[in-house]
């Protein structure tokens, strides 16, 4: 079946513009995930939507950062007026319902704030 | 601050041998913690997964070991193999807290033929 899917691949924009990237995760996942790798670190959890329950955004570094969820389907981040610290792999993950459960990775979007 | 540390950045072992990566944390109320294996420009991919209430869970040639007491954990590939090169992320969560996780910086794994 088809696993997790992120577009675009990859991204470079200008600093102070405002990006979205997408994540459509497995059917039927419930939690969906995103996280950012910055070069040479570890992942950063950023936010965490989980069935109608309002969504975790405890990770999020600052304001210019959102995310929205359509339902159990679609969710978009974004980031607005970008800045060069912003530059890192935005990864999304899904996983079914409750603790524990294993969260499957899509193969993130690369952003380069210029 | 640091809640999930791999203080090994890079291991080097040959083809055949044990790789032993090394996790630590300091949060109390992390009570799962998983290994994820990460080729470049892929996302990171599950390896095996460990509950608080074990100390040892094995799957084919991955093995995950929990020492609770000592708030550290690692993960055994016996035996090495070419294809096991990879970025390996140890990450750990507190179930009551939701399921996010929590990772390390990574440890880079070269398996060498």
């Amino acid at each position: 079946g088809a696993g997790v899917s992120q577009s675009p691949s990859n991204k470079v924009t200008e600093k102070g513009k405002d990006v979205e990237l997408r994540c459509d995760p497995i059917s039927g996942h419930t939690a969906l995930y995103w996280y950012r790798q910055r070069l040479g670190q570890g992942l950063e959890f950023l936010i965490y939507f989980q069935g109608n329950s309002a969504p975790d955004k405890s990770g999020l570094p600052s304001d210019r950062f959102s995310a929205e969820r359509t339902g159990e389907s679609v969710s978009t981040l974004t980031i607005q007026r970008t800045q060069q610290e912003d530059s890192a792999v935005y990864l999304c993950a899904s996983s079914l319902m409750g603790a524990g459960s294993t969260q499957y990775f899509g193969p993130g979007t690369r952003l380069t704030v210029l | 601050d640091q809640q999930v540390k791999q203080n090994s950045p890079s291991l080097s072992v040959q083809e055949g041998r044990i790789s032993i990566l090394n996790c630590d944390y300091t949060n109390s109320m992390f009570d799962y913690f998983l290994w994820y294996k990460k080729y470049p420009a892929e996302g990171p991919t599950f390896l095996i997964s460990i509950s608080s209430i074990k100390d040892k869970n094995e799957d084919g040639r991955f093995t995950v070991f929990l020492n609770k007491s000592a708030k550290h954990l690692s993960l055994h590939i016996v035996p090495s193999q070419p294809g096991d090169s990879a970025v390996y992320f140890c990450a750990a969560s507190a179930r009551a807290a939701g399921n996010k996780l929590t990772f390390g910086g990574g440890t880079r794994v070269l398996v060498k033929p």
